[in-house]
């Protein structure tokens, strides 16, 4: 099946800096991105939609200037906490579709976990 | 209202019973339907598309109602293996795919 990787599996950092993590489609070419948060004991929550090529779409309360996206290639994607605080600590998991018209399938990344002190 | 609610559980059944667990949604518009697994601290994992028609994978029966927005998942036999948490996930379709996903029902198999 599809694969999609995330870079790193775990951050733990002061808070104040700014955290990037990576989402790759591993052996597919993925046109839409996904990035989800999960608080402990909750539901994922879609933060925003990124298309290849294009600005994301960002759900609503999800902040952009703070949670910046970047969708430069089919393979990849970056999600940029920007000056973290204790209340970004959360369970962030990306997911790649295959291809424009390419099915419902979603493929999820394993998941990054960021802990802000 | 949540636009997809579940029993957040959690079920704890002896191996070898019969669970079953159910969800409602809120959006009649929603497209497609799914059952995800999550285990402990890792990302959800596809685990059965749901069907008007109802469809069935191995010990797993899914079910769907879309009168009543009602969706069912029951897994017979269970396994050790299948203690973990069953997030009931609904496609809005709004334009492209949003999956909303539920706050998920844990599920503890015990010997």
């Amino acid at each position: 099946g599809a694969v999609v990787s995330q870079h790193p599996s775990r951050v733990i950092c002061k808070s104040g800096t700014s955290v990037k993590i990576e989402c790759r489609s591993l052996d597919f070419q993925a046109t839409t991105m996904f990035w989800y948060r999960q608080f402990p004991k909750q539901s994922l929550m879609l933060m925003a939609t990124s298309n290849e090529g294009s600005k994301a779409t960002y759900e609503q309360g999800v902040e952009k200037d703070k949670f910046l996206i970047n969708h430069a290639s089919l393979t990849l994607s970056t999600l940029t906490v920007t000056s973290a605080h204790p209340e970004d600590s959360s369970f962030y998991i990306c997911s790649a579709r295959e291809g424009s018209g390419g099915g419902e399938t979603q493929y999820f990344g394993p998941g990054t976990r960021l802990l802000v002190l | 209202r949540k636009e997809v609610e579940q029993d957040p559980g959690p079920f704890n059944v002896p191996e070898g019973a019969t669970v079953a667990f159910n969800c409602t949604y809120s959006n009649s518009a929603s497209q497609s339907f799914f059952w995800y697994r999550q285990d402990c601290r890792k990302e959800p994992k596809l685990l059965m598309s749901v069907y008007s028609s109802g469809n069935e994978d191995g010990r797993f029966t899914a079910q769907l109602n879309r009168a009543s927005q009602y969706i069912s998942l029951l897994i017979r036999d269970s396994k050790l293996s299948d203690s973990a948490t069953y997030l009931c996930v609904v496609n809005l379709n709004t334009g492209f795919q949003k999956l909303v996903f539920g706050t998920g029902t844990r599920l503890l198999v015990s010997p």
